[in-house]
């Protein structure tokens, strides 16, 4: 299995930072990574696909970067309804998906 | 807009079988572009995949090695829905259990509401 790895597992951050988390991939997974936002009791939600597209809803202060094993999220401004935990996904050796360990991020 | 929505116990004990089904609304489990797929979460386990059932012309099934010996998914076109069934279970298995849409490069896009199934006696 590939395993995919984040960084920090968690962050104090507060409104209008930039804040940046990363995950890296045990080999390469080109571009097929995957990030996900997680609300306490709700299920994950897709934020960015193919490891730059944003999905439709999603506000544009949250952007992904990377390709190979090293990938980035990053949002630009952090607002209150951003803290949450943040998951990585990878699908290159699909139908095995793969998630990272989270990234919870709290208020500072 | 697609839904999906879950349904089953929240409570298994050891050695049985561990039922729950997806009804889709908004989507058709026969689609030729998206893939059907449950996923469950835990505190030890973190998010683990564990299989998925979809239609190319015919159906097909894939299974977490994990769970390989234990685990079946089937789709209902009659009713639009999908199962997920876990024979054998132990209190390893407790976790919330997601039903999922993966479309083109595998990304989750449409996810279930959760349950909580609890292995206990």
């Amino acid at each position: 299995d590939i395993q995919m790895t984040q960084s920090p597992s968690s962050l104090s951050a507060s409104v209008g930072d930039r804040v940046t988390i990363t995950c890296r991939a045990s080999q390469s997974i080109s571009s097929y990574l995957n990030w996900y936002q997680q609300k306490p009791g709700k299920a994950p939600n897709l934020l960015i696909y193919v490891a730059s597209s944003l999905q439709s809803g999603v506000p544009s202060r949250f952007s992904g970067s990377g390709s190979g094993t090293d990938f980035t999220l990053t949002i630009s401004s952090l607002q209150p309804e951003d803290f949450a935990t943040y998951y990585c996904q990878q699908s290159y050796s699909s139908p095995a998906l793969t998630f990272g360990g989270g990234t919870k991020v709290e208020i500072k | 807009q697609v839904q999906l929505q879950q349904s089953g116990p929240g409570l298994v004990k050891p050695s049985q079988t561990l039922s729950l089904t997806c009804a889709i609304s908004g989507d058709s489990v026969s689609s030729n572009s998206a893939a059907w797929i449950w996923i469950r979460q835990s505190p030890s386990r973190g998010l683990e995949w564990l299989g998925r059932t979809y239609y190319r012309s015919k159906w097909y099934n894939d299974y977490a090695l994990s769970v390989k010996s234990r685990i079946t998914i089937n789709p209902d076109t009659s009713k639009n829905q999908f199962s997920l069934q876990l024979n054998s279970v132990t209190p390893e298995d407790t976790a919330v259990y997601y039903c999922v849409r993966a479309v083109e490069a595998a990304q989750l896009d449409y996810w279930g509401q959760g349950t909580l199934v609890t292995v206990s006696s």
